[in-house]
């Protein structure tokens, strides 16, 4: 079975720049995750997904981060507009509806 | 609400040498305690799972773990690394009362030298 994919694997972007990040799960999955993983924070939720409904919104992302599921198979992260301290490897996850999740290989963006 | 404490943020070991990863949590309810490996580049790969039983739980690659409801522990251990483990291991929390939500550990940068 194929893993979670995710396109690009590198993004450099100019500051104010809008770029969306994408990710294929399991097949057969209900869960999504994104993730933003940096040095001094670690990992942090930016979403959930459960059966392509938004359970979690990340709270402190809401204003420049908006993650869709257009489908059970597709999701997309845009960042809008795009500031430096984005700089940031980007992960997406996904499970079955329990407690274990799947990482992609991330996303590495470089504002600049 | 609940956290993990890896307090060790790098550890150092000779090839062939035995290995224990460090982990502490804090949960009031029962967890569900996981060590996830993130290799250079690469996202995070699951090493193992705890979620009751046996508190000795076997992973891939000869990892296994501890699982101490007194200490409030999940330790990592290995008894002979190889270079190819270096890496950085993550040790995870999952409150069951919230399917979803995962706790992470800082992680630990673990160097094998020849």
């Amino acid at each position: 079975d194929a893993g979670v994919t995710q396109t690009p694997r590198h993004e450099v972007a100019e500051k104010g720049q809008t770029i969306i990040l994408k990710c294929e799960p399991v097949s057969g999955h209900n869960d999504l995750f994104w993730y933003r993983q940096t040095k001094i924070q670690g990992l942090e939720l930016l979403s959930y997904f459960r059966s392509k409904s938004l359970m979690e919104d990340g709270g402190a992302f809401k204003d420049r981060f908006k993650a869709e599921m257009l489908n059970s198979s597709f999701s997309t992260l845009k960042i809008q507009p795009t500031e430096p301290k984005d700089s940031a490897v980007y992960l997406c996850a996904s499970g079955t509806g329990g407690y274990e999740q799947y990482f992609g290989p991330g996303t590495r963006l470089t504002v600049l | 609400a609940q956290s993990v404490t890896q307090p060790d943020a790098r550890v150092t070991v000779s090839e062939g040498a035995s290995l224990q990863l460090r982990c502490k949590y804090s949960y009031s309810g029962t967890p569900y305690l996981f060590w996830y490996v993130q290799y250079p580049r690469q996202g995070l790969q699951l090493l193992l799972k705890y979620y009751s039983g046996d508190p000795v739980v076997q992973g891939v690659n000869g990892f296994e773990a501890e699982f101490s409801k007194s200490n409030s522990s999940f330790h990592l251990r290995k008894a002979s690394v190889h270079w190819s483990d270096s890496a950085v291991y993550f040790c995870v929390l999952s409150a069951t009362q919230v399917v979803g939500q995962l706790t992470f550990g800082r992680g630990t940068r673990l160097q094998v030298y020849a």
